[in-house]
């Protein structure tokens, strides 16, 4: 069974659309990061949430943490093709090893 | 630049034959992680080290696997008696420490193993 549940698992969308990617799980973590990786290369971590109802922002990007720490969603606003990529939600609890779900690909056609 | 390296980038062998990965952290980082990535999954943790230890390998699928970081720097994984199935491309990562809630880990790019 999958700890972090990740959807939509592929995600296909035309330049300026908005997206939202969901990471769920029936756990409690202590915090949650959201990693980007390119092919070929190693994910790279863009934002970590850590308080219940926690919304932090990058730019186009925004990452909003559950109330019960438990989910976490990615939003992007006006998707560039810039934007494709694997999007990996990853979960720490306490001082227990990450746990990944296994990633949103997304492709942003121009 | 600085930050984590892995070699090879890609390991082609033979059922049955022995093989070690190589990883440099970033200089300064005392953990270091293995994760192994499957074909549409996320990384699987593997093993952590702190230093020169293993603080935790309970990721390693069986005794084929093993890795050492002898001087708390560069780590070697080593794969025994290599399967099919353990074909993946293989993460290292490094960390200032384990000990932040923020944990923030860098990753190298990865070596691609293939077992034929």
């Amino acid at each position: 069974t999958q700890l972090l549940e990740q959807s939509p698992q592929f995600l296909s969308i035309q330049e300026g659309e908005n997206l939202t990617v969901y990471c769920n799980s029936s756990s409690v973590f202590s915090s949650l990061q959201w990693y980007r990786q390119e092919p070929g290369e190693g994910p790279v971590l863009l934002v970590t949430v850590v308080t219940g109802g926690e919304v932090k922002k990058l730019k186009r990007l925004t990452f909003q943490f559950g109330d019960a720490r438990k989910d976490s969603s990615l939003h992007i606003t006006a998707a560039q093709p810039g934007d494709t990529g694997l999007y990996l939600c990853a979960g720490l609890r306490g001082n227990t090893p990450l746990v990944f779900g296994k990633g949103t690909r997304l492709s942003v056609i121009a | 630049g600085a930050g984590v390296s892995q070699t090879p980038s890609n390991k082609v062998t033979e059922k049955g034959k022995y093989v070690e990965l190589r990883c440099d952290p970033i200089s300064g980082h005392t953990a270091l992680y293995w994760y192994r990535q499957s074909l549409g999954q996320g990384p699987e943790f593997l093993i952590y080290f702190q230093g020169t230890g293993a603080a935790d390998d309970s990721g390693l699928p069986n005794d084929r696997f093993f890795a050492v970081r002898p001087e708390g720097s560069v780590s070697t994984l080593k794969i025994q008696r290599t399967e099919r199935g353990d074909s993946a491309v293989y993460l290292c990562a490094s960390s200032l420490s384990m000990t932040s809630s923020y944990n923030e880990q860098f990753f190298g790019p990865g070596t691609r193993l293939t077992v034929l």
